[in-house]
């Protein structure tokens, strides 16, 4: 069965802190993506990848940053974590010639205090 | 710039009663439109799409869409709700930004409850 993982379900962080989302897939896929969920908000897109060591930005990266040193996996990264960046985190993943995330990952839940 | 609006953040049905989750979108160019389901403690998972083939667009889980683009519409429906089809459902419309990119944007949600 195809997967995309998250390392953590739920975190709790403090304010000023270097944040690290972990995120794996096992389906060889080009493009991996970032979203950020907020209620009443949907998702809206940080940063994506469609290869190694290639990333761009979304509509939202200021104050995050993103590694992907192999195919499979895709880091989000909290420079200094603030309050206004609680909220859920899911990492996505799809070919290269498709133009949608095709399989998602549970999410991370992200509480900064 | 594109943009999509789902109408009803929240919609109840009776088991056994039809389904009809609205989607509209605003585009400058023909798009691809997706529906995506979220159940609680999930991630996303997508339901259905269209590509500019045929508008009657059938997915899974007995939901199907129609792109009408007379009315920049492409509303998710099913015949009969069941108990699990209660989630959170995203309409989304992708369109080309520039070279080889394609920008994906979502709507707000629109919670489906589906009561006994």
């Amino acid at each position: 069965d195809v997967k995309v993982t998250q390392s953590s379900r739920y975190l709790v962080k403090r304010t000023g802190e270097k944040v690290f989302l972990e995120c794996v897939q096992d389906m060889d896929h080009e493009n991996m993506f970032w979203y950020r969920q907020d209620p009443g908000l949907g998702l809206r897109l940080i940063y994506f990848s469609y290869d190694v060591k290639m990333k761009e930005k979304g509509d939202i990266p200021e104050g995050y940053s993103v590694s992907r040193e192999k195919k499979e996996r895709f880091s989000l990264i909290l420079e200094s974590a603030s309050t206004n960046q609680t909220s859920m985190y899911l990492c996505a993943s799809s070919l290269l010639q498709e133009r949608q995330p095709q399989h998602f990952g549970d999410g991370t839940r992200l509480s900064i205090l | 710039a594109q943009s999509v609006t789902q109408l009803g953040s929240h919609v109840s049905v009776s088991e056994g009663a039809l389904v009809l989750l609205r989607c509209n979108y605003s585009s400058s160019v023909p798009p691809y439109l997706f529906w995506y389901v979220q159940y609680p403690n999930q991630g996303l998972q997508l339901l259905l799409k269209y590509t500019s083939a045929a508008t009657l667009v059938k997915g899974i889980n007995g939901f199907e869409a129609e792109f009408k683009k007379s009315e920049t519409s492409f509303h998710l429906t099913k015949p009969s709700a069941h108990m699990s089809d209660a989630a959170e459902y995203f309409c989304a419309v992708s369109e080309r930004s520039g070279g080889s990119n394609y920008k994906l944007t979502f709507g707000k949600g629109t919670l489906l409850t589906v009561n006994p």
